[in-house]
């Protein structure tokens, strides 16, 4: 059964920090992982969708990385802005997808 | 255009009433899927359905009913409501059930049983 951790549970940082937020699975047979963006009270919003066989992808400033032989993937986030600020949530999918807990970030400003 | 649209976006109901949530993709395509998302904010999938047809259903009591009438739409009926049923509810949809595809979600609907 493919469990999927994301650490920090919880992150706070001050405007303009670069962070870094980490996402790991138990099974490596997977076909993709992909990583949403979820505001208080909304759905989810997809950032960046990674292939199996990719190591990475990156959208303006959020660049995800792939290691499916550790069962690792974070996604980096450079000159984080207050309106970074939300629940981070990554899934990994192998005939169905399976999400982790996610990461509330704090940007301050 | 909504990609993924749901309704209704809130709902409140009394234990044991029978409630619908209706749900709608036009982004064309085959798979569609039903997610709870609890008080703890954890995200599990209830169903998935490939061109109307159920291909998974992750041990969901049998009061959860989905209906697929066409690819474009899945709905959720829930008999008998119970307090912990109480939860968003949440649409998505992918182009086929391959990892090449993208999940869209929908807005959600929130429910709340008294």
């Amino acid at each position: 059964k493919q469990e999927v951790t994301q650490i920090p549970a919880a992150l706070s940082v001050p405007e303009g920090e670069n962070l870094v937020l980490n996402c790991s699975f138990t099974d490596s047979a997977i076909y993709n992982l992909q990583w949403f963006r979820q505001d208080p009270g909304k759905g989810l919003t997809s950032l960046l969708l990674i292939q199996s066989s990719q190591r990475e992808q990156t959208s303006g400033r959020l660049n995800a990385s792939l290691d499916k032989s550790s069962g690792r993937s974070t996604l980096y986030i450079a000159a984080s802005q207050p309106g970074d600020s939300a629940t981070y949530l990554c899934a990994v999918r192998a005939g169905k997808s399976t999400f982790g807990d996610g990461t509330t970030l704090t940007v301050k400003p | 255009d909504t990609a993924v649209s749901q309704t209704p976006k809130y709902l409140v109901t009394q234990m044991g009433n029978d409630k619908s949530i209706k749900c709608e993709q036009n982004l064309g395509h085959d798979t569609m899927y039903w997610y709870k998302q609890d008080s703890k904010k954890f995200l599990k999938i209830m169903f998935s359905y490939n061109n109307k047809e159920l291909i998974i259903n992750e041990t969901v009591p049998n009061r959860f009913s989905p209906k697929s009438p066409d690819k474009a739409h899945l709905n959720l009926h829930i008999n008998s409501l119970e307090l912990g049923d109480s939860a968003v509810y949440f649409c998505a949809s992918s182009q086929d059930t391959t990892g090449a595809n993208v999940l869209t979600f929908g807005a959600g609907s929130r429910l709340t049983v008294l």
